[in-house]
């Protein structure tokens, strides 16, 4: 199985800072035939289920802020948000979708400083 | 695209968690789509549990494959789970969602299942 490694476990940031969320995988999933990193974010707010951000490490959902941005290659990911709003509070999931079983990020608790 | 997942919140231990999920404002039979179950036990993170294409073929995850069964039933547009003999492991809140290529794009609210005697 792929494990997926995140850190920091919890971030405080100010309103209006940057919040950035690493994602490290323990083999690469960029798929060389077509160049793509297997690799999505989920934000989750308390109560609700998670909702997709973004894909393909980089291509942000339909709909999400554009203050959210993803970024990396092979290994190593980013998820950056930044300008943090208020409503951005809320666990961060990175995924990898590679390979079965699909294995998530142990989660990034993002909080306002 | 709306997902709903239902049944017990309460299973005795070593007894069978069935859950089903609703899916409208698209079709189940969509080639494009499959349906993944995701948990989350309390306080901790998402597990992805497999998922099921509308033709029944499925994939489980290696660390419940002995004890999960999924299924559709493309006359209802539902998918259902299944999980054998049940522990106080198994307590968690199920998701079922829309996935492509392993993207899950679309979620239900989830449903909490507790296993206690």
């Amino acid at each position: 199985d792929i494990v997926m490694t995140q850190s920091p476990d919890s971030l405080a940031v100010s309103l209006g800072e940057r919040a950035t969320i690493n994602c490290k995988s323990s083999q690469s999933v960029l798929y060389s035939s077509n160049n793509k990193n297997y690799l999505a974010w989920y934000q989750q707010k308390p109560g609700q289920p998670p909702k997709l951000l973004i894909y393909w490490a980089s291509t942000r959902e339909s709909g999400v802020p554009d203050r959210f941005s993803g970024s990396g290659s092979g290994t190593d990911f980013t998820l950056t948000i930044s300008s943090l709003q208020a409503e951005d509070v809320a666990a961060y999931y990175c995924q990898q979708y590679f390979s079965t079983p699909y294995t998530f990020g142990q989660g990034t608790m993002l909080e306002i400083k | 695209v709306q997902l709903q997942e239902s049944g017990p919140g309460l299973v005795k231990p070593s007894q069978t968690l069935s859950l089903t999920c609703t899916v409208s404002g698209a079709s189940i039979t969509s080639g494009d789509f499959y349906w993944s179950w995701i948990r989350q036990a309390p306080g901790k993170g998402l597990e992805w549990i497999g998922y099921i294409y509308y033709s029944g073929n499925a994939y489980y995850s290696p660390s419940l494959r002995s004890r999960v069964t999924m299924s559709v039933d493309t006359s209802r547009n539902q998918l259902s789970l299944r999980v054998t003999s049940v522990t106080a492991a198994d307590t968690a809140m199920y998701y079922c969602a829309r996935s492509q290529v392993g993207i899950q794009d679309y979620w239900g609210q989830g449903t909490l299942v507790t296993v206690s005697s």
